[in-house]
């Protein structure tokens, strides 16, 4: 059974410059969710999907913008980079909805330097 | 909002040390909450959980309680292990949602 997965697994942009990152979630899960991990700190939430819907978002500017597809798969895209963006940015996969908190499964993260 | 303070690291253990790993959050209502471990150069993998107060999660040796009174869940294990290297991170969620607010993180290093 595949678990999370993340491509690529590094990237070097340059400031301006646009990105986007990919994620298939576990097999059965239908909901995704980003995290921005900066260097020596927890991940922060970005955003999450289902059903193709942003129905979740942190507090992250509009340059950040995601999307998902009918496969339950997802694209994270952060257009004028910025210094700042370089992070490790994690995908994470659960069921929606239920009584109680939805266990998310993490894939190993695309590691995103900016120059 | 919701916030997870955790103590700061490295943690610096002998194997077969006892290990404390302090949490402690803010939040409304009544969240769950778990230990995420995090290997040198992997993503997160979930260590263990607990979604009511006094509930007791537990996994592989470590252990964690759910205290409302004291908005703490600090993370435990008798004898630690080299392998147990690792970084830790407490954090919370809401019924019906999935979405996760962490602490920064404790780093944990044990020599032989």
């Amino acid at each position: 059974d595949a678990g999370v997965t993340q491509s690529p697994t590094h990237l070097i942009k340059t400031r301006g410059q646009q990105v986007t990152l990919r994620c298939s979630p576990k097999s059965g899960h239908d909901t995704v969710s980003w995290y921005q991990q900066a260097l020596g700190q927890g991940p922060q939430f970005i955003f999450q999907y289902y059903e193709e819907e942003e129905r979740q978002r942190g507090n992250f500017p509009d340059r950040f913008s995601g999307h998902q597809f009918p496969n339950y798969s997802s694209e994270l895209n952060v257009n004028a980079l910025l210094l700042g963006d370089s992070a490790l940015y994690l995908c994470a996969s659960s069921l929606y909805g239920g009584a109680g908190p939805n266990e998310q499964y993490f894939g190993p993260g695309t590691r995103l330097t900016v120059t | 909002g919701d916030s997870v303070t955790q103590m700061e690291g490295p943690v610096t253990l002998s194997e077969e040390a006892f290990l404390t790993i302090n949490c402690t959050y803010t939040a409304t209502g009544y969240p769950s909450l778990f230990w995420y471990v995090q290997y040198p150069g992997e993503g997160l993998q979930l260590l263990l959980k607990a979604t009511k107060a006094d509930d007791k999660g537990s996994n592989k040796g470590f252990e964690a309680t759910y205290r409302k009174e004291t908005t703490s869940f600090h993370l435990e294990k008798g004898s630690v292990q080299v392998s147990d290297s690792a970084v830790y991170f407490c954090a919370l969620s809401h019924s019906g949602y999935s979405t996760l607010t962490f602490g920064k993180g404790t780093m944990l290093l044990v020599s032989p």
